[in-house]
């Protein structure tokens, strides 16, 4: 499975971009990039993911290198909502019939200062 | 929309106890998947289930089982509890489409609490 690098954390001022980096230089052809946060214990929360294209929709726009090995996503208009850890997340490749996993590595911690 | 229920939110045990958890996936998805998350941990898979079989299997002790039931809910069974056990312990759920699995989708967690 391809393994990802995020920054331990990073401060975004409310009403601001939020741009969140995620390295994964050893990402196979056929794996996607997820991304995921977890606002305080709650469940995690899916955001958006990604193949080779970037990616937007309603909560945030991905943006994938044209190598693959690193991405970024970004929060237009960052709220103290957004609080939270960040994951990025290369799905497993396909390994049977309707399942895989997700492994979370340490994400990042998202602080928006009023 | 609907979403991930798990029952209880929170659950207190006392060692060597037994705890199920339980969890009802989106409506019509055919994929649970468990997860474990400890306190300043990030998740861990546990196990999953496909149409009511297992198919993933990760860092998941013996004393744990798991199962899929014909209405897709899905139930964690923990025995001999220890102290090591107390997480918070996720559900998600996805439909498979085309061959490729879906996107997952996760409940708000149980809270174990072994003393």
């Amino acid at each position: 499975d391809a393994k990802t690098t995020q920054p331990t954390s990073m401060d975004c001022a409310e009403g601001r971009a939020a741009n969140l980096p995620c390295n994964h230089s050893t990402i196979s052809g056929n794996e996607y990039v997820y991304w995921y946060r977890q606002i305080h214990s709650q469940g995690p929360q899916y955001i958006i993911h990604g193949l080779k294209n970037n990616e937007t929709n309603e909560m945030a726009s991905l943006i994938i290198t044209e190598d693959r090995k690193s991405s970024t996503l970004i929060l237009p208009h960052a709220t103290l909502r957004d609080t939270a850890v960040y994951y990025c997340i290369v799905r497993v490749s396909y390994s049977g019939a309707g399942s895989y996993q997700l492994t979370f590595g340490k994400g990042t911690k998202l602080s928006v200062i009023p | 929309a609907a979403g991930v229920i798990q029952s209880p939110r929170h659950l207190i045990k006392e060692k060597r106890e037994t705890a199920t958890l339980k969890c009802y996936p989106i409506p019509r998805h055919d994929t649970v998947y468990w997860y474990q998350q400890g306190p300043g941990q990030d998740p861990q898979f546990l196990i999953s289930f496909y149409e009511k079989m297992q198919s993933d299997k990760g860092s998941i002790p013996d004393r744990f089982s798991a199962q899929q039931f014909s209405d897709y809910h899905s139930e964690l069974n923990m025995s001999s509890l220890e102290l090591g056990d107390s997480a918070l312990y996720f559900c998600a759920s996805s439909l498979e489409r085309g061959g490729l699995p879906d996107t997952q989708y996760f409940g708000p967690g149980t809270r174990l609490t072994v003393l």
